[in-house]
């Protein structure tokens, strides 16, 4: 079967860095979505990545390897408005998105 | 502005009646998914559309159908609705297949 890991949830301090992990075991590999969802609002498109390596977007970046099957989200100078869930999904062989569960993650002051 | 609108945001409905929900962009996407989002669980794909006039079954299909008479509208229906259909439903639409999803904001819906 095809699934997604990730913690399901990581509490971190205002103005550090925290890392979420997300492992796959998939059915083939074109891509990998990361996304921001907010308590009681939609998921929100953060990043992509296709080929191994580190993309970076602002405090966000994200990381890839495939032969791995793993992948990474970082999150520097965190903020309140980080406290959110972030969820990793992957496009396997027929371009269908599998979704991890999220990973709550908590900002304390 | 430009998004996905769905209607309604909340439905308390009664087990056994139907339903539609509905979903629009205005974004001239060519690709359009239904979702379900349920605790402890990742997003499942009801159906979708790859292009009007066509659409697909995802992962958890039964009980609901879909149509995509247009570009621009996806209507999901449940035509007896039962319990275990509460949940929270996305839309969601995409330019291309490769594309990032834009999502609506959902609508919670709880059967009885």
């Amino acid at each position: 079967g095809q699934n997604i890991d990730q913690p399901t949830e990581m509490t971190a301090t205002e103005g550090a860095i925290v890392q979420i992990n997300c492992t796959y075991q998939t059915s083939g590999f074109n891509g990998l979505f990361w996304y921001q969802q907010h308590a009681g609002e939609a998921p929100t498109f953060l990043s992509y990545n296709v080929l191994d390596g580190l993309e970076e977007k602002g405090r966000f970046s994200s990381f890839l390897s495939r032969s791995k099957g793993y992948s990474y989200l970082l999150l520097k100078e965190l903020q309140m408005k980080d406290s959110a869930s972030y969820l990793c999904a992957v496009k396997d062989s027929n371009y269908q998105l599998i979704w991890g569960a999220g990973t709550k993650l908590i900002i304390k002051p | 502005i430009a998004g996905i609108t769905q209607a309604p945001t909340s439905q308390i409905l009664a087990a056994g009646r139907r339903m539609t929900l509905r979903c629009t962009q205005d974004m001239r996407h060519n690709a359009m998914y239904w979702y379900r989002q349920d605790l402890g669980l990742g997003l499942r794909l009801i159906h979708y559309s790859n292009t009007a006039g066509t659409t697909g079954k995802g992962e958890v299909p039964d009980g609901y159908s879909v149509s995509r008479a247009n570009t621009d509208d996806f209507p999901l229906t449940l035509a007896s609705a039962v319990p275990s259909q509460t949940s929270v439903y996305f839309c969601a639409s995409s330019e291309t297949q490769n594309s990032p999803l834009h999502f609506g904001n959902g609508t919670r819906l709880t059967v009885t």
